[in-house]
């Protein structure tokens, strides 16, 4: 089944404490990105990849990092993470080959940081 | 930089009436256009897309959407509402031959038995 899945779906830490989100699909997609959904705010794109070692930083980049070594994998990292981050967090992807490709989206991560 | 606005909060119907739900964009160029709805605890499902061609698109559950370009719109409807429709509904459009989406800020739909 094609699918995008992250992880984990749910997470409460104290502010400070270094966390990963991992992402991974089994499209084969090159692109994937990162998005926060807040309550009156919609999605916000934190970072994108447009394939292997390249990534870009979106509208709300400040306090996240993403590496991409995988095609498969987009893992978002919170170095030091502030209640400000608190939010849904979700992965997706899609292929820049295809004329306007849809985005696959994974499940969510509900973050809570206290 | 694109954008969409979607005016509506909320937007509540009775079961068995139509549906509408509007989304107005602003990005240079041809834009591509997308539905996206999410149900409780879920994440977001694609529901169709406008990228040429003919101006009336059908999607996923019913639903279907007209691009306007005179008034930048791109509106969903579905000519019969379902309960089973309540849920966050995201309009979201890119640059024509580009990856990133600008979402709106989504509608609630609340379909009242």
């Amino acid at each position: 089944e094609a699918q995008v899945t992250q992880n984990p779906r749910y997470l409460i830490t104290v502010t400070g404490k270094k966390l990963t989100v991992t992402c991974s699909q089994n499209m084969n997609h090159e692109y994937m990105s990162w998005y926060r959904q807040d309550p009156g705010l919609g999605l916000r794109q934190i970072y994108y990849s447009m394939n292997v070692e390249v990534t870009d930083k979106g509208d709300v980049p400040e306090g996240y990092k993403v590496s991409r070594k995988e095609k498969r994998n987009f893992p978002l990292i919170l170095e030091s993470p502030s209640p400000n981050q608190t939010s849904l967090y979700f992965c997706a992807s899609s292929d820049p080959g295809l004329a306007g490709g849809e985005q696959y989206f994974g499940p969510g991560t509900r973050l809570t940081v206290t | 930089a694109q954008s969409v606005a979607q005016p509506e909060d909320q937007v509540n119907v009775a079961e068995g009436n139509p549906l509408t739900v509007k989304c107005t964009y602003s990005v240079s160029g041809n834009p591509y256009l997308f539905w996206y709805v999410q149900y409780p605890n879920r994440g977001l499902q694609f529901l169709l897309k406008y990228i040429t061609g003919d101006n009336l698109v059908k999607g996923s559950y019913g639903f279907e959407a007209e691009f306007n370009k005179s008034q930048t719109s791109f509106h969903l409807k579905k000519p019969s509402a379902l309960v089973s429709d309540s849920a966050l509904y995201f309009c979201a459009v890119a640059r024509y031959g580009n990856n990133r989406l600008a979402f709106g800020k989504g509608n609630q739909v609340v379909v009242i038995p």
